[in-house]
């Protein structure tokens, strides 16, 4: 079956616009995490759905950053007046494993990377 | 509270020779952990998985790691690299807590091999 499709590819923007990244999960996975990778880094958690609802997004490192998944599949990352330190690939996960089992292994998109010129 | 350490920004290996990849971990409760590999232009790929079943885990591609609790680390070793494991890799601890599941990665291992 088909993996988790992240769109687009590659985004190039000018600071001070507006962004949004989409990702489509695997059928079924209720479970969707958005990460942010910056150049020689690990993933850095943003901001966790089970279902429709965010049920952690203590990672949005401030209020211009916003996410949605109106219907519990896919989802909508959301950047308004981006600036240069915006500038990362930014990371989709799914997982069919609720919150509550230890054991769920996530399933990644190959990202989104964001350049902010 | 959760947090990984890798121990090594950059390991590198000659073709043929072992592999370790050093991973220690703090967390407040009993944790999942978990490899993944990212290969250049690639998606994050799971390597194998810790959850508190058998401490030495077994992974794809002749990879293993083994879990030791009074160490908190969870290294990850291969008897033999080959050029195609070239890649970076990361360490990732998890557990559930108040209704949350949030993986927290370590920075990364870039792996070199030479031939």
């Amino acid at each position: 079956g088909a993996g988790v499709s992240q769109t687009p590819s590659n985004k190039v923007t000018e600071k001070g616009k507006y962004v949004e990244l989409r990702c489509d999960p695997i059928s079924g996975h209720t479970a969707l995490y958005w990460y942010r990778q910056s150049l020689g880094q690990g993933p850095e958690f943003l901001i966790y759905f089970q279902g429709t609802g965010a049920a952690d997004d203590s990672g949005l490192p401030n209020d211009r950053f916003f996410a949605v998944r109106p219907e519990g599949s896919v989802s909508t990352l959301k950047i308004q007046r981006t600036e240069r330190g915006d500038s990362a690939v930014y990371l989709c996960a799914s997982s069919y494993t609720p919150a509550t089992q230890n054991t769920g292994e996530l399933f990644f998109g190959e990202g989104s990377r964001l350049t902010v010129l | 509270a959760q947090s990984v350490t890798q121990l090594d920004s950059h390991v590198s290996v000659s073709e043929g020779t072992p592999v370790l990849l050093r991973c220690n971990y703090s967390s407040s409760y009993s944790p999942s952990l978990f490899w993944y590999v990212q290969h250049p232009n690639k998606g994050l790929q799971l390597l194998l998985k810790y959850t508190s079943a058998a401490t030495l885990v077994k992974g794809i591609n002749g990879f293993e790691a083994e879990f030791k609790k009074s160490e908190t680390s969870f290294h990850l070793t291969k008897p033999s690299a080959h050029m195609s494991d070239a890649a970076e890799y990361f360490c990732v601890v998890s557990h559930a807590s108040g209704g949350s599941y949030i993986p927290t990665f370590g920075r990364g291992t870039s792996l070199i091999v030479h031939p």
